[in-house]
């Protein structure tokens, strides 16, 4: 079967810097998505991996390891607007595995 | 990115009625995509909406139940038929038109509830 893994939720301070886990088992990967879903509105993409490493986008990094279906979303200077759900996805055959997402709450 | 925009953004609907979602986007897209999200859950693919031909359905979703048209490239629409309580969610459309990668963008939603 086709299986994504994250922490229902987590929680860090205000300035901080937290890590969200993503494991992943799928029949076949393109690629591997991490979106950011505040409470009431829509997912938004944050970022894509295809290649081992880490790509970073401001505040925001997302590390791959294929070897280890592993990817980890990195949030640094955390700010209260963070406060939201963040959701791996993996491009498994052209369609997209999602995950169960995470919580992230940000206390002051 | 696409702009994307669903209409109704919410609805309160009656049992045993219909509701249709449109799904308009502001460039031509190759791939459209209809979701439901239940409360606290993650996204669950209804269909995909192909242009000038049937829906691709996942499992658990029946066109009769959920019948798609897509009649060009930048509109679509979700019908939810003969609703029951438990219909009642977040459907999202969503777009994906990249010749690199499958990322989608996300219309705003349109939340339903059914009494």
């Amino acid at each position: 079967g086709q299986n994504i893994d994250q922490p229902t939720e987590m929680t860090a301070t205000e300035g901080a810097i937290v890590q969200i886990n993503c494991t992943y088992q799928t029949s076949g990967f393109n690629g591997l998505f991490w979106y950011q879903q505040h409470a009431g509105e829509a997912p938004t993409f944050l970022s894509y991996n295809v290649l081992d490493g880490l790509e970073e986008k401001g505040r925001f990094s997302s590390f791959l390891s294929r070897s280890k279906g592993y990817s980890y979303l990195l949030l640094k200077e955390l700010q209260m607007k963070d406060s939201a759900s963040y959701l791996c996805a993996v491009d498994s055959n052209y369609q997209l595995i999602w995950g169960a997402g995470t919580k992230l709450i940000i206390k002051p | 990115s696409a702009v994307i925009s669903q209409k109704p953004s919410r609805d309160i609907c009656q049992r045993g009625t219909s509701l249709t979602i449109q799904c308009q986007v502001d460039s031509q897209v190759t791939m459209m995509f209809w979701y439901r999200q239940q409360p606290g859950q993650s996204l669950t693919l209804i269909a995909t909406a192909n242009q000038g031909s049937e829906a691709t359905y996942e499992s658990g979703f029946v066109i009769d139940k959920f019948p798609i048209s897509r009649p060009n490239l930048t509109f679509s629409t979700l019908t939810v038929s003969n609703m029951s309580p438990e219909d009642s969610s977040i459907y999202l459309c969503s777009v994906a038109d990249s010749m690199e990668t499958d990322t989608q963008y996300f219309g705003p939603g349109t939340r339903l509830t059914v009494l």
